[in-house]
């Protein structure tokens, strides 16, 4: 059974610093992952997928993460926070093949992310 | 991206009582729509998937006679918890998937706060 963790409910970061939420995944077959945002009162909003293309996957509003097959982790950073990044992020996973629609989605609890001005 | 209307965001209910969540996708014709639950501090978890026309299909614990389930048309899907308790106080969240370019994607909406009284 494929699995999410996610380290860390909370993170605080200054306005301008790195971000960096960590996901861990637990899966039997090469996994396709997903991070998704939430920001108040919103939907879940997909804001990058590894598809078992390139290992370092680039997505919206300058987040990126990277697929670390020998780690089973697929960590979010953007390297300077900014006010808006304010949310809540869940990492999630899915056995391939994945048409990004699939039922399947395993998420992680999420992580709150505060920026401290 | 599409957009997924949900409503209503937050509903109190007595013990009992039935309660109806709405799930719409405003700008896109959606032949699947798939129910998440999630508990404090916890994973979204799959409760359905719904097909435009057919009946939904279920994960494994979950009532169908206690979560109703209905997509009637290409737009609107139906979540109804009859019967209320106050377990059944948590967030449901749905997710509609476009078919829109060849290129299946799933789009959430913002979530609906049940609490039972």
């Amino acid at each position: 059974a494929q699995s999410v963790t996610q380290l860390g409910s909370h993170v605080s970061v200054s306005e301008g610093a790195l971000v960096l939420l960590r996901c861990n995944y637990s899966s039997s077959v090469p996994p396709y992952l997903f991070w998704y945002v939430q920001y108040p009162n919103q939907g879940l909003q997909l804001l990058l997928k590894y598809t078992s293309a390139a290992t370092l996957v680039k997505g919206i509003n300058g987040f990126e993460a990277e697929f670390k097959k020998s780690e089973t982790s697929f960590h979010l950073t953007k390297p300077s926070a900014h006010m808006s990044d304010a949310a809540e992020y869940f990492c999630a996973v899915s056995d391939p093949p994945f048409n990004f629609g699939n039922e399947k989605l395993t998420f992680g609890t999420g992580t709150r992310l505060t920026i401290i001005p | 991206g599409a957009v997924v209307s949900q409503h209503p965001s937050r509903v109190i209910c007595k013990s009992g009582t039935s309660v109806k969540i709405e799930c719409r996708s405003l700008d896109f014709q959606a032949t699947t729509m798939f129910w998440y639950r999630q508990f404090p501090k916890q994973s979204l978890m799959l409760m359905a998937t719904s097909n435009e026309g057919s009946k939904a299909t279920y994960e494994q614990g979950v009532e169908k006679d206690k979560f109703l389930i209905n997509h009637a048309s290409l737009t609107l899907s139906t979540l109804t918890v009859t019967s209320a308790h106050p377990e059944d106080s948590s967030f449901y969240i749905c997710s509609a998937r476009s078919l829109s370019g060849g290129r299946p994607e799933a789009f959430f909406g913002q979530g609906t706060r049940l609490t039972v009284v």
